[in-house]
């Protein structure tokens, strides 16, 4: 399977401040890169897809300048949350993607405590 | 509107104890349904891809199969080592390749 590396795996902040979640696709070129949230006993729900060199896609009720996306290459994305509040406390994972391959790979993810 | 639903929600087996979870999935277009296998505080790995009704995929003790309408994960004389949170998922509309999930089934094996 593909190498995805997530970091950092658990991250507490106060509450207003921001913090960068970086993913990186450490084998192939990630084309496309999909940001992923998961609340507790909740499934992954897609939050943003972004495309490298463009702008991303925010899912609805996914506020686009609370959840900077930043995707310049092909092996490395960020997620900023700006501004965190405790109800932005939650499982954060990333899944780079290709057009030719068919499986999904994701990152550790990122376990963010908002205090 | 597309939609996974896993049942049950929770599955405690003794070691040894075989047993099926399911995966119902109502989708336009099914351009793979995908399982995956989850830890806690980890991220999704990847187990298999099923594209067509009739197909089956095994990987040691685990079994997927695949109908027009669900799918079964079949686990066999499982370990406490398969204990973990087992994840369905459908591939999005065509030209997106993002995944919608199920809610997982967290599975318990005893000793």
């Amino acid at each position: 399977g593909a190498v995805v590396s997530q970091h950092p795996s658990w991250v507490i902040c106060k509450s207003g401040t921001s913090v960068k979640i970086e993913c990186r696709s450490l084998d192939f070129q990630a084309t496309t890169m999909f940001w992923y949230r998961q609340f507790p006993k909740q499934s992954l729900m897609l939050m943003a897809t972004s495309n490298e060199g463009s702008k991303a896609t925010y899912e609805q009720g996914v506020e686009k300048d609370k959840f900077l996306i930043n995707h310049a290459s092909l092996t490395l994305s960020t997620l900023t949350v700006t501004s965190a509040h405790p109800e932005d406390s939650s499982f954060y994972i990333c899944s780079p993607s290709q057009a030719l391959r068919t499986e999904a790979f994701f990152g550790q993810g990122t376990r963010l405590t908002v205090v | 509107e597309d939609q996974v639903t896993q049942s049950p929600e929770a599955l405690r087996l003794q070691e040894g104890e075989s047993s099926s979870l399911n995966c119902s999935y109502t989708v336009s277009g099914l351009r793979g349904l995908f399982w995956y296998r989850q830890d806690p505080g980890k991220g999704p790995e990847f187990l298999f891809t099923l594209y067509s009704a009739g197909e089956e995929k095994e990987k040691e003790r685990l079994k997927a199969t695949l109908t027009k309408k669900e799918s079964f994960l079949h686990i066999t004389a499982p370990k406490p080592e398969d204990s973990a949170t087992y994840l369905c998922a459908v591939k999005g509309p065509t030209g997106a390749n993002n995944l919608f999930f199920g809610t997982g089934t967290r599975l318990t094996v005893i000793p």
